[in-house]
């Protein structure tokens, strides 16, 4: 069985541009959750979606959105890109009535230069 | 609010000594525990979770968590590591409640280096 996989592996923006990231949940999961993990600060909760609807977000500004597609898919998009986005975006996913067990992929590389 | 300690950054040991992680947490509720391991270049992999029951829960390569409520400890452990134990490893807990336990919050982690 496929795990979860995200596009791209490394992704180099400049500060002002914007970033997509892209998440392919396992088969049968219908949660897809966003992290950052960023240089000093950890692993950061960022978003949660379910069924196709944003049902939380952690403590980050509005520059930080995304989406999920009816195929339960998600795209995390980083607007107005600054220095301190650099970091790496893990996407997880899980079963609709059992999110706290979630299954990792193995993440994008955001560097913003 | 939940949170999370892993009191040791870094945890360097030789080839095939006993390790031990620790790990404690807060919470005002009961709550899920769970051991990441990040090797290198990768993404998280779940090693172990207790949700209930016994306190002991063990992985299929060797390493053990004892769940200790009255100490708010999660620590992991191992008898004896290996070279391929060099990884960065992660306790992450959530809450055992409600429509809160989704989110899962991380300890900063501890960077385990085997040495030969």
């Amino acid at each position: 069985e496929a795990g979860v996989t995200q596009s791209p592996t490394h992704l180099i923006k400049t500060r002002g541009q914007q970033a997509t990231l892209r998440c392919s949940p396992i088969s049968g999961h219908t949660s897809v959750y966003w992290y950052q993990q960023a240089l000093g600060l950890g692993l950061q909760f960022l978003l949660w979606y379910d069924e196709g609807e944003e049902r939380n977000r952690g403590n980050f500004p509005p520059r930080f959105s995304g989406r999920q597609f009816p195929n339960y898919s998600s795209e995390l998009n980083v607007n107005a890109l600054e220095l301190e986005d650099s970091a790496l975006y893990l996407c997880a996913s899980s079963l609709a009535f059992v999110t706290y067990e979630q299954y990792f992929g193995p993440g994008t590389r955001l560097t913003v230069t | 609010a939940q949170s999370v300690t892993q009191l040791d950054s870094q945890v360097p040991v030789f080839e095939e000594a006993p390790v031990e992680l620790r790990c404690n947490y807060s919470s005002s509720v009961s709550v899920y525990l769970f051991w990441y391991v990040q090797y290198p270049n990768q993404g998280l992999q779940l090693l172990l979770k207790y949700l209930s029951g016994s306190t002991l829960v063990e992985s299929i390569n060797g390493f053990e968590a004892e769940f200790n409520k009255s100490q708010t400890s999660f620590h992991l452990r191992k008898p004896s590591v290996h070279i391929s134990d060099t990884a960065e490893y992660f306790c992450a807990v959530s809450q055992n409640s409600g429509g809160s336990n989704y989110k899962l919050t991380f300890g900063k982690g501890t960077l385990l280096t085997v040495n030969p």
